[in-house]
């Protein structure tokens, strides 16, 4: 499996109250990205980054923020969680987001809002 | 944009029973790429499926994707236990990868 580690694995929190969980990578690759999967919807992205400091939306970025000061490691914040974002969140990370690059996925962190 | 479709959403089979999922494109696709999670695991990459009509095996599974690259299938021969899990297919779009939402897979002993 790539060096690839999320932070925390489970989380349980109360509506209203900010959330950030961390995505730290060995690899060195130059993109991560952000999931969140749903029963039923599969993978969808949130916010992906290609570079230090170089961020972009994904397909559900409403509700999320995220950072990247440093190549190894991807926050994903939600400032103040709200019991949709209930989810297990996936961090991913690719070498250089070309079309036939493969990404590999970290553990993953379930994420429960009250 | 670019949507990826795939079906069934569930399958449950006998041990030694086939199964095969489907993966269907809105736009024509570069490539495919299928990707596999166990309960409770994360995704992990299979194969990548790039020419037109391409064939690739691994094993008792087999990839296709389509003459128009627009749509792709995994079948798996005589089940295993081992198979269970959720097989996803994926497409890039704008910067990133679409997945579908997956097959799940349950194989009775």
């Amino acid at each position: 499996d790539a060096g690839i580690t999320q932070s925390p694995r489970h989380k349980v929190t109360e509506t209203g109250t900010p959330v950030t969980l961390r995505c730290h990578q060995t690899e060195n690759h130059r993109y991560m990205y952000w999931y969140r999967q749903d029963p039923g919807h599969g993978l969808r992205l949130i916010h992906y980054s290609y570079g230090v400091k170089d961020t972009d939306k994904g397909e559900v970025s409403d509700g999320y923020s995220v950072s990247r000061s440093k190549t190894e490691d991807f926050l994903l914040t939600l400032e103040s969680a709200t019991s949709s974002q209930t989810s297990v969140y996936f961090c991913a990370i690719s070498e250089d987001g070309g079309d036939t690059d493969t990404q590999y996925f970290g553990p993953g962190t379930r994420l429960t809002v009250l | 944009g670019q949507q990826v479709m795939q079906i069934p959403q569930y399958q449950h089979v006998q041990e030694g029973e086939d199964f095969t999922t489907y993966c269907n494109s809105s736009t024509t696709l570069s490539n495919i790429q299928w990707y596999k999670q166990r309960p409770g695991g994360h995704p992990v990459f299979l194969i990548q499926l790039v020419k037109s009509g391409e064939v690739k095996k691994q094993k008792r599974l087999t990839f296709q994707f389509g003459e128009a690259k627009k749509n792709s299938s995994l079948h798996i021969t005589a089940t295993q236990t081992t198979d269970v899990g959720t097989y996803f297919c994926a497409g890039p779009g704008n910067n990133d990868m679409r997945f579908g939402a997956g097959t799940r897979l349950t194989v009775k002993p």
